[in-house]
């Protein structure tokens, strides 16, 4: 049962563009809502994260809009660089325990160009 | 440096052959887990452990096996039982319900 549904699966945007990936979730339960990015051969690495008690939390050029009443999440990357290019995926979990049992989505990989 | 070392990096395995990927963090953290990525599925979830001597079966655990030893490791080991073992294998820690840190991965081919 897939519980985060992310979209697209692939993105191409021009350098200095706006990059936009969306999620959406079903367990509302959910309280916990990050962001990776993982370049090619490595591990994800945590990008930013939003907590449900605020619509939209911004870092650098890195922005998370939340939408709990629809039960979405979205990522924007503003000024787009070619050093963005790398797979995205969102991931959200639940305070159920002591562990951060995430729940991913199944990516996104995101082309910037010249 | 902290952080979180994953060996090896590739390995290849014959059919009928178990392999156990080693995990170790120097971040102190308490709770530790294991991924697995395969193209257009995204990372799901094999085992995690919360604290020592103790780990729960996660989304996908059947032909998988871990031990809990020590704080700082958390080896997997890929069974004969596993029917569809190559796959890119991710450890990660955690403090609490903090974010993951990820290590580098593992690449398992079977031959």
């Amino acid at each position: 049962q897939q519980q985060v549904k992310q979209s697209p699966q692939s993105l191409i945007v021009q350098k200095g563009g706006i990059s936009i990936i969306n999620c959406a979730y079903e367990n509302t339960a959910f309280d916990y809502f990050p962001w990776y990015q993982q370049f090619p051969g490595k591990g994800p690495a945590l990008l930013i994260a939003i907590r449900p008690d605020v619509s939209e939390k911004k870092e650098g050029r890195f922005t998370i809009s939340f939408n709990k009443s629809a039960k979405q999440f979205s990522l924007h990357i503003m000024d787009s660089q070619p050093g963005d290019s790398a797979t995205y995926f969102c991931a959200a979990s639940y305070r159920g325990g002591t562990a951060s049992k995430l729940t991913f989505g199944t990516g996104t990989r995101l082309q910037v160009t010249l | 440096d902290g952080g979180i070392t994953q060996s090896p990096k590739y390995l290849f395995r014959k059919e009928g052959q178990n392999v156990t990927l080693s995990c170790e963090q120097n971040l102190n953290h308490d709770a530790m887990y294991w991924y697995r990525q395969d193209p257009g599925q995204g990372l799901r979830l094999i085992y995690y452990s919360q604290i020592v001597n103790d780990f729960q079966k996660g989304d996908i655990a059947e032909g998988y096996s871990v031990s809990r030893e020590k704080k700082e490791s958390f080896p997997l080991t890929v069974t004969s039982a596993q029917k569809n073992p190559t796959a890119f294998y991710l450890c990660a820690s955690s403090i609490r319900t903090g974010g993951l840190f990820f290590g580098e991965g593992s690449r398992l081919t079977v031959l």
